[in-house]
């Protein structure tokens, strides 16, 4: 099984929907992020969170919510979906034992299209 | 503030032939560095960081990566391609907080 799991992998809908993408994590990490992928833009972060009481906006947070449940759970959420929010999106963990050097560990991804 | 710019958004090398990613950073203090590779359909893995111990960094697969900081530079090479070595590769650096700042990726292709 993989160390970080995201669902769904592939969803389609439509303007307007609610959507959720849930993220969780076996490796023990306290240090979660979610990333959006746009062809030639590289990854953006959307936001992140260094423990269960800490949630931090990243470079392109507007129109999303995020949510961890647990050190293990963290939710990507777009409360009224768009179009332009169509992209691959990424779960990442790190150790904050490695301080700055720490590396990232992504999830598959989870592609989202809305019509 | 910290960014990446990656130059060259696809590459292309005949396979055997030398392999060159470019990727200069901006820091205002020094830098961890960091080559990813994004496979087919998959998430991102890492290749290799520098983090101040040597500035010649090699990571998996045979690629290594030069640091030179009077060029804010962290390139990528590996002396001979392989089409197991085509991918979407992604330099990135460390910013505040332990965040990771991305460049925009360079595809690169591989030919027989």
């Amino acid at each position: 099984d993989a160390d970080v799991t995201q669902t769904p992998r592939n969803r389609i809908t439509k303007t307007g929907k609610r959507i959720m993408l849930e993220c969780s994590q076996t490796k023990g990490h306290d240090r979660m992020y979610w990333y959006r992928q746009d062809p030639g833009l590289g990854l953006r972060l959307i936001y992140y969170s260094f423990d269960v009481k800490d949630i931090n906006k990243g470079e392109i947070s507007d129109g999303y919510s995020v949510s961890r449940q647990a050190q293990a759970k963290f939710s990507l959420s777009l409360e009224s979906a768009i179009p332009n929010q169509t992209a691959l999106y990424f779960c990442a963990t790190s150790d904050p034992g490695q301080g700055f050097s720490g590396e990232l560990f992504f999830g598959e991804g989870s592609r989202l299209t809305v019509l | 503030a910290q960014s990446v710019t990656q130059l060259g958004s696809h590459v292309s090398v005949s396979e055997g032939a030398l392999v060159l990613l470019r990727c200069n950073y901006s820091s205002s203090v020094p830098p961890y560095l960091f080559w990813y590779v994004q496979y087919p359909n998959q998430g991102l893995q890492l290749l290799l960081k520098y983090t101040s111990a040597a500035t010649l960094v090699k990571g998996i697969n045979g690629f290594e990566a030069e640091f030179k900081k009077s060029e804010t530079s962290f390139h990528l090479t590996k002396p001979s391609a392989h089409m197991s070595d085509a991918a979407e590769y992604f330099c990135a650096v460390s910013g505040s907080g332990g965040k990771l700042i991305f460049g925009q990726g360079t595809e690169l292709s591989v030919k027989p």
